[in-house]
């Protein structure tokens, strides 16, 4: 079976540009996590969806922020302006049912220059 | 609020025993244990619910004191594979799906 997918894996742009991380997380999972992962704050829940629907965003870091779930197959991460302290890891992450293993996508690598 | 884990770094030598220990200042109800090597995604160890329960496959078990608020994983005979960096995860007893991790802790192993 395939697991998590994102992308790109990798990504490096200029303060200011617009970066869109995408995620298809494993058939038949009903939730969805995006966290973010820098050697100062380890690993950070960002947003989670159940059934599509956005539960919590509380760790959304600003405005600059959204996340977006438009099927069950596919979900957006997108940064817009973004900025040198965005420069992180971000992981998509998936799961069946409430509490169960989540399993983790190979993570998107954001570089702002 | 973050949970929190110690040791942050541990080195040893292979064949050694290691604990990690996580700590929450809410009521749990669900423990997740990862371990995430250099570079790559994290990779589920196990989950261990409300209730005092202990688990254990191969060398690598845990215990979770729902009281104290209170998880430890502990490494026995620790291989060289066992090298990575371990978050515990944390529900809380809210009834939400939300998974806080910890710190993290480092743990090296040599020959």
């Amino acid at each position: 079976d395939a697991g998590v997918i994102q992308s790109p894996r990798h990504e490096v742009t200029e303060m200011g540009q617009e970066v869109t991380l995408r995620c298809k997380p494993i058939s038949g999972h009903d939730y969805l996590f995006w966290y973010r992962q820098t050697m100062m704050r380890g690993l950070e829940l960002l947003i989670y969806f159940n059934n599509n629907v956005p539960i919590d965003d509380s760790g959304m870091p600003e405005d600059r922020f959204s996340a977006k779930m438009p099927n069950a197959s596919f979900s957006t991460l997108k940064i817009q302006p973004s900025e040198p302290r965005d420069s992180a890891v971000y992981f998509c992450a998936s799961s069946y049912g409430r509490i169960t293993t989540i399993y983790f996508g190979e993570g998107s690598w954001l570089t702002v220059v | 609020q973050q949970p929190v884990q110690s040791p942050q770094a541990v080195i040893l030598r292979e064949g050694e025993d290691a604990v990690i220990n996580c700590s929450s200042s809410k009521a749990l109800y669900s423990v997740h244990w990862y371990r995430q090597k250099h570079g790559e995604a994290p990779i589920f160890l196990m989950i261990l619910l409300k209730g005092g329960e202990q688990k254990g496959h191969d060398k690598i078990s845990a215990s979770f004191n729902e009281k104290k608020q209170q998880s430890s994983l502990y490494l026995t005979a620790s291989q060289l594979s066992y090298s990575g960096t371990y978050f515990c995860g944390l529900q809380d007893d809210g009834g939400n799906e939300k998974l806080t991790f910890g710190t993290g802790t480092r743990l090296t192993i040599i020959p």
